[in-house]
């Protein structure tokens, strides 16, 4: 699978966007990307994935660059419960299925 | 409502004393997984299961046992624990093509 790279961490606040970075400059044609998050020491939790085209479910935004070589996770409201870890992981949709968390970006969203 | 259901959600436990992490799914999902999550080292997995009666392992499957009978459960068995098994362990379903990974909410293990 290829690797992602995230900022370990940063801060949003409350109200306002928060724009999560991602980089999978390795990422294969067939590769999807997929974002969850985890909060506090809970389960992690599915928030969106894509391709290559943009996507927006009633949790979140991801933007794909045209080469799929980075990601942008948007949160357009951020709130006190969106603190958490958020995990950009790229991986072909099928077969074995392991999910390989790398360490995310740990989102503060402060009031 | 879909969910995975683990039990306990914590337990404390003795070296060698067996014991088993029951998950169980309810979306008739084939694919079942362990992960468990150590401070630094993120989420790693133990075993999977691609459908009743196939299982695999994972990347860290040492001391740890599976078993697929039924489609909805996937019970992680620790049959000698020991310490270096105190983690925090999370099951999960998906269905096996594409698609979202459904988490259970956790079970923490110590062994003492």
């Amino acid at each position: 699978d290829a690797k992602t790279t995230q900022p370990p961490s940063m801060d949003c606040a409350e109200g306002r966007a928060a724009n999560l970075p991602c980089n999978h400059s390795t990422i294969s044609g067939n590769e999807y990307v997929y974002w969850y998050r985890q909060i506090h020491s809970q389960g992690p939790q599915y928030i969106i994935h894509g391709l290559k085209n943009n996507e927006t479910n009633e949790m979140a935004s991801l933007i794909i660059t045209e080469d799929r070589k980075s990601s942008t996770l948007i949160l357009p409201h951020a709130t006190l419960r969106d603190t958490a870890v958020y995990y950009c992981i790229v991986r072909v949709p099928y077969n074995t299925d392991k999910l390989i968390f790398g360490t995310g970006t740990r989102l503060q969203v402060f009031p | 409502e879909a969910q995975v259901t683990q039990n306990p959600r914590y337990l404390i436990t003795v070296t060698g004393k067996k014991l088993t992490v029951t998950c169980s799914q309810n979306m008739n999902h084939e694919y079942m997984s362990w992960y468990r999550q150590d401070p630094g080292l993120g989420l790693r997995q133990i075993y999977y299961s691609m459908n009743v009666e196939v299982t695999d392992k994972g990347d860290v499957p040492e001391g740890y046992k599976v078993s697929r009978k039924e489609k909805r459960n996937f019970p992680l068995i620790l049959e000698s624990p020991s310490p270096n098994q105190t983690s925090l362990y999370f099951c999960a379903s998906s269905f096996l093509v594409g698609g979202e990974a459904f988490f259970g909410q956790g079970t923490r293990l110590t062994v003492v």
